[in-house]
């Protein structure tokens, strides 16, 4: 069974600070990982995906995976009001049936 | 820009009645995906397909749903009968289908069953 484990939260975070969201999974195999983000009552948008060990950045988000320690994490610097969301930690196992497994979330309140 | 459609947007039902959903995938995505996301929790793969044919249907509750998609472009999802427990988000995500692409959602069918 392939689990994504993330702390439910809620994360309060001061406005302008970082917020740091953490993920690790079960399935060794793992190939791609991506944070979505999701506002109450609305669909996931994707936020970052990465493949590689090691950071990735893009604008205030930074990704960062280590998959000999099966972790994923996710940076938000500089957090705005807006960045108050729910955000979902997501796997994907390598082959052909690649559907991905979802952790439960973790909400994230950025206090202006 | 391109984006997952859905219809309905939400869904009110009576236990045992028959439901559907519909989503039209991204233009040129191969792959398309059908996840149930309940209340507080994250999304639950339900089907798979690549093209007109089923990947994955592992945790796709056969006695009440079924899911197609013939021609590889849309797709439909049947509930029949629904229970109280179905009551979630209905969501359909596509893909180009390629390694490491990424999953699109569609903005989703919230369904209550009373």
């Amino acid at each position: 069974q392939k689990e994504v484990e993330q702390n439910s939260g809620p994360l309060s975070v001061p406005e302008g600070a970082i917020a740091s969201l953490n993920c690790t999974y079960s399935d060794r195999g793992s190939q791609s990982f991506f944070w979505y983000r999701q506002y109450s009552g609305k669909s996931p948008e994707l936020i970052m995906s990465i493949y590689s060990n090691g950071d990735k950045e893009d604008g205030r988000f930074t990704a960062q995976l280590n998959k000999a320690s099966q972790y994923v994490s996710l940076l938000i610097r500089d957090s705005q009001p807006s960045d108050s969301a729910t955000y979902l930690c997501a796997v994907k196992s390598g082959g052909g049936a690649d559907g991905l497994t979802f952790g439960k979330g973790t909400h994230l309140i950025i206090q202006p | 820009e391109a984006e997952v459609a859905q219809s309905p947007r939400y869904k009110i039902t009576e236990k045992s009645q028959a439901v559907a959903f519909w989503c039209d995938p991204i233009s040129g995505h191969a792959t398309l995906y059908w996840y149930r996301q309940i209340l507080g929790q994250g999304p639950e793969l339900l089907v798979q397909f690549q093209d007109e044919s089923v990947v994955d249907d592992s945790q796709l509750p056969k006695d009440r749903f079924s899911a197609e998609r013939l021609k590889g472009v849309d797709s439909t999802l049947k509930i029949q009968p629904a229970e109280l427990g179905d009551s979630a988000m209905y969501l359909c995500a596509s893909s180009l289908g390629r390694s490491r692409e990424t999953q699109y959602f569609g903005p989703g069918t919230r369904l209550l069953v009373l």
